[in-house]
Formats: C-alpha cells, sequence, structure tokens
C-alpha cells in the first residue's frame, strides 16, 4: 500500500515531445511536491502546492507545468522535451510546510 | 558557493566501523536538518529530522547539529551491508518554505 505513488516508472520519449508524470498520496498530506534528481544525485526543488495552490515556484522553464487537481494529486506536464531534461523526477508530500517528505519511488526520464 | 556542500563520496567502510558523515552550509537562518537515506533506484526516506543544534540519538544513528561552525554530522554505529546507500543531508529556515538538499555522500560497507 504505497504512500506515494508516481507514473510510470521510467519513460524514454524524444526530443519535441509533451510527455506527463502523475503522482498521488494517500497520506492525507496538504502538500505535496516536484524534485529533479540529476546525475550526480543532486535534488532540487521544481514546485510546490498547498492544499492545490501554488507555493514554491522555483527557476523552471515555463515548458513544465505542475496540475493540482485536488490535495492528493500533484501531475507534472512537460512540453517540447529537450535532452536536457534527462534525470529522475521525484514526486513527494508532507503534512504541511515545515514537516517531513515522504518522496514516490521516482520517474526516470531518458529524452533522446 | 552552495548553500549545502556535502562530499559526494564514495565512502568506503568494512562492517561494525563507525561511519561519519557531514554538510555544512552557509545560511544561518537554517533552523531545521534532516537526513535522508536514498537506496538505488528508490526515493529518499527520512532518517533523522532535528530542529536547532544539539545531538539526537535513534538507535545506531546519531545526529549532531553545530550552529556557530555551520555544521551537520551523522554517524552510523556498527555500520552493515544494508546501510549501503546514499545519505543526503537536508535544512530549511524558519519559514520552511523549501528544504534545500545537499548532493549526498555514496557509502558502500564492506562486509
Amino acid at each position: 500500500d504505497t504512500a506515494v505513488s508516481q507514473t510510470p516508472k521510467y519513460l524514454v520519449t524524444q526530443m519535441g515531445n509533451d510527455k506527463s508524470i502523475k503522482c498521488e498520496q494517500n497520506l492525507g498530506h496538504d502538500t505535496m511536491y516536484w524534485y529533479k534528481q540529476d546525475s550526480k544525485k543532486f535534488l532540487k526543488i521544481m514546485f510546490s502546492y498547498n492544499n492545490k495552490e501554488l507555493i514554491i515556484n522555483e527557476t523552471v522553464p515555463n515548458r513544465f507545468s505542475p496540475k493540482s487537481p485536488d490535495k492528493a494529486h500533484l501531475n507534472l506536464h512537460i512540453n517540447s522535451l529537450e535532452l536536457g531534461d534527462s534525470a529522475v523526477y521525484f514526486c513527494a508530500s508532507s503534512r504541511d510546510l515545515q514537516e517531513k517528505l515522504f518522496f514516490g519511488s521516482g520517474t526516470q526520464l531518458s529524452v533522446l | 558557493q552552495k548553500e549545502v556542500e556535502q562530499d559526494p563520496g564514495p565512502l568506503s567502510v568494512p562492517e561494525g566501523a563507525i561511519v561519519s558523515l557531514n554538510c555544512t552550509y552557509s545560511n544561518s537562518a537554517f533552523q531545521y536538518f534532516m537526513w535522508y537515506r536514498q537506496y538505488s533506484r528508490k526515493g529518499p526516506e527520512l532518517l533523522m529530522y532535528t530542529y536547532s543544534s544539539g545531538n539526537k540519538e535513534d538507535g545506531r544513528f546519531t545526529a549532531q547539529v553545530d550552529k556557530s561552525s555551520k555544521y551537520i554530522s551523522l554517524f552510523i554505529r556498527d555500520s552493515q551491508p544494508s546501510d549501503s546507500a546514499t545519505y543526503l543531508c537536508a535544512m530549511s529556515d524558519s519559514s520552511a518554505s523549501k528544504i534545500i538538499f545537499g548532493s549526498g555522500t555514496r557509502l558502500s560497507i564492506r562486509p
């Protein structure tokens, strides 16, 4: 019974395509996040939503658009994929902004 | 200069050794300090969570925070092969609007 689940686990696609990654949490948390982890394991926040409202929007290209249909879901849509977008994307949730993060198992995105 | 610096390793020690992992940071406003463990092809999972300075112990793990030196440590006693993973330090300020992660230290425990 996974707490934070994201799909797909692997995503291989061509440059220029549009793709989406879905995330769901069943912990009843109010805050959800998207993090990007590069090949050197550096984990960087992209977005956070609190009660479906965008709280953090780091300097991420506007090709990346998060969507939160409800508190339990935060999806990430990426337009016009580029080679540099290849990374592992992690969804996470927390009870509130000051609380501990619970991560999903990641989506490995490879752009060819 | 990055806000949080962490030696990437890899660090390889024999089973049973005491492991010391460290991070330094530059933002004196950081109040919350965390250590996450990440196994290969998995998401990070929280190991230790401390507020402000001091020590916190949980089983074989001890987290130390020295705010005067802007230095945090994680000690692992009686290390086991199952402790082999990447360890990420993380911290945030009192607003906790975002958590900043170190780049992670890859640890390998040799049987």
